[in-house]
């Protein structure tokens, strides 16, 4: 069974702290992405990572970075946590090529206080 | 820009019920994909369906069927006999035919099927 973990499910996390937000996945997938959901404005792309070491910027990237080391790992980094930033993460992966679907995580609900 | 808009921002239906989720699209370019994605409780996307630009076949799978018009730039879903576990937030999206498929996501229609 194909597999996206996300290490947390809920984070509570005081203004200014530094935030990781880590997502594995077992598929060997090559494009990872990170998504924010938030009431009323669906799933916006924060950034995505199309192979190790490799990223790109998505529709929302501001406050944020990211991480890739390996394959299998991508981390979302929050410099200096804002309460703008309260709201739900959520990690996908999709293998190359077209016409190919993306397999989300469980999401992490992130609260900025 | 890619856009996906929902209009629906929340149905309720008893169960049993036909619901249709509508959705519309903009996008300027000839190769793309539509999806349908549905989120449960639980928090996970599920995927539900693909559509490339070229094929507007309508499909029915089950109790679920979708309605692709690029005429009309619209990909609605439709749920026949409605059940409670069809209670969820749906999210249709697109992405380029190129590149790493970015998803572009609408802002979702939560379902609540009553009994």
């Amino acid at each position: 069974d194909v597999k996206v973990t996300q290490s947390s499910r809920y984070l509570v996390k005081r203004t200014g702290e530094k935030v990781f937000l880590e997502c594995v996945q077992d598929m060997d997938h090559e494009n990872m992405f990170w998504y924010r959901q938030d009431p009323g404005l669906g799933l916006r792309l924060i950034y995505f990572s199309y192979d190790v070491k490799m990223k790109e910027k998505g529709d929302i990237p501001e406050g944020y970075s990211v991480s890739r080391e390996k394959k299998e790992r991508f981390s979302l980094i929050l410099e200096s946590a804002s309460t703008n930033q309260t709201s739900m993460y959520l990690c996908a992966s999709s293998p190359p090529g077209l016409n190919t679907e993306a397999f989300f995580g469980q999401g992490t609900r992130l609260t900025v206080v | 820009a890619q856009k996906v808009t929902q209009a629906q921002t929340e149905i309720s239906v008893v169960e049993k019920e036909d619901v249709t989720l509508d959705c519309v699209y903009e996008t300027r370019d000839t190769t793309y994909y539509l999806f349908w994605y549905k989120q449960p409780p639980s928090g996970e996307l599920v995927f539900l369906i693909r559509r490339n630009s070229f094929d507007e076949q309508n499909e029915i799978s089950g109790r679920y069927s979708w309605n692709f018009q690029k005429s009309t730039s619209s990909f609605n879903f439709t749920i026949t006999a409605s059940q409670v576990v069809d209670s969820a937030v749906y999210f249709c999206a697109l992405s380029e035919a190129l590149g790493a498929q970015k998803l572009v996501f609408g802002q979702g229609t939560r379902l609540t099927i009553n009994p």
